[in-house]
């Protein structure tokens, strides 16, 4: 399979500390996002990186692609209890669709 | 700007009744379209997608089918449920193929009794 794993499954942190949330993969990509999903929502796309990229930031977020290592890191610094939600990350592989991974439940206690 | 309406929001349903789920697009043409489905705690499962009017893709095989009549309108359907065909389901679209960004529907969460 060439499903995204993320680690860990659940992560639970204080306020103002920084969250990180890890994805692997087993074949080559063209790219790969990060999604967000508030409990009972849909997902919200949060940061496509590209397979020639290395780093990726937006605002709190910033993403790394290490293709070598076939792994993605997912950093939200500064943490609200806002955060609080699930995180995928998805690949595309070489099946031509976007292949989700199992999530991460971050929980942000105020 | 573009805005993806999905209902109902919540359904219950007896084993062996029919389904129908609807998924409409606003703001943009000849998007892309999906059904995924999500359990409970797990990852998303894409089911069918379409890149136009009467052009649908089935990924798994299942006692679900989908159409699209109209460009912008995604059904999602049953003749006869399965106490497994229970779940949370999430219409997309896209504008950039299947592997770009996805923008999701609010979903629908389908028990079946």
């Amino acid at each position: 399979s060439q499903q995204g794993e993320e680690d860990p499954q659940a992560l639970s942190i204080q306020e103002g500390e920084n969250a990180t949330m890890n994805c692997s993969y087993k074949t080559s990509i063209n790219n790969l996002q990060w999604y967000r999903q508030n409990s009972g929502r849909g997902l919200v796309h949060l940061i496509l990186i590209r397979s020639n990229e290395r780093e990726k930031h937006s605002g709190r977020l910033r993403v790394t692609l290490d293709t070598s290592k076939k792994s993605s890191s997912l950093l939200i610094t500064a943490s609200r209890a806002a955060d609080t939600a699930s995180y995928f990350c998805a690949t595309d592989g070489n099946t031509g669709k976007l292949i989700f991974g199992q999530g991460t439940t971050l929980q942000v206690k105020p | 700007s573009q805005t993806i309406h999905q209902w109902p929001a919540t359904l219950v349903q007896p084993v062996g009744s029919p389904l129908s789920l609807e998924c409409t697009v606003e703001g943009t043409s000849n998007p892309n379209l999906y059904w995924y489905r999500q359990a409970a705690g797990r990852g998303l499962q894409l089911l069918f997608y379409s890149v136009g009017i009467g052009q649908i893709s089935s990924e798994v095989p299942q006692n679900l089918s989908a159409s699209r009549p109209q460009d912008r309108q995604f059904i999602l359907s049953s003749k006869k449920l399965l106490l497994s065909d229970s779940g949370f389901y999430l219409c997309a679209w896209s504008s950039q193929g299947p592997t770009g960004e996805l923008f999701f529907g609010e979903g629908s969460r389908l028990t079946v009794l």
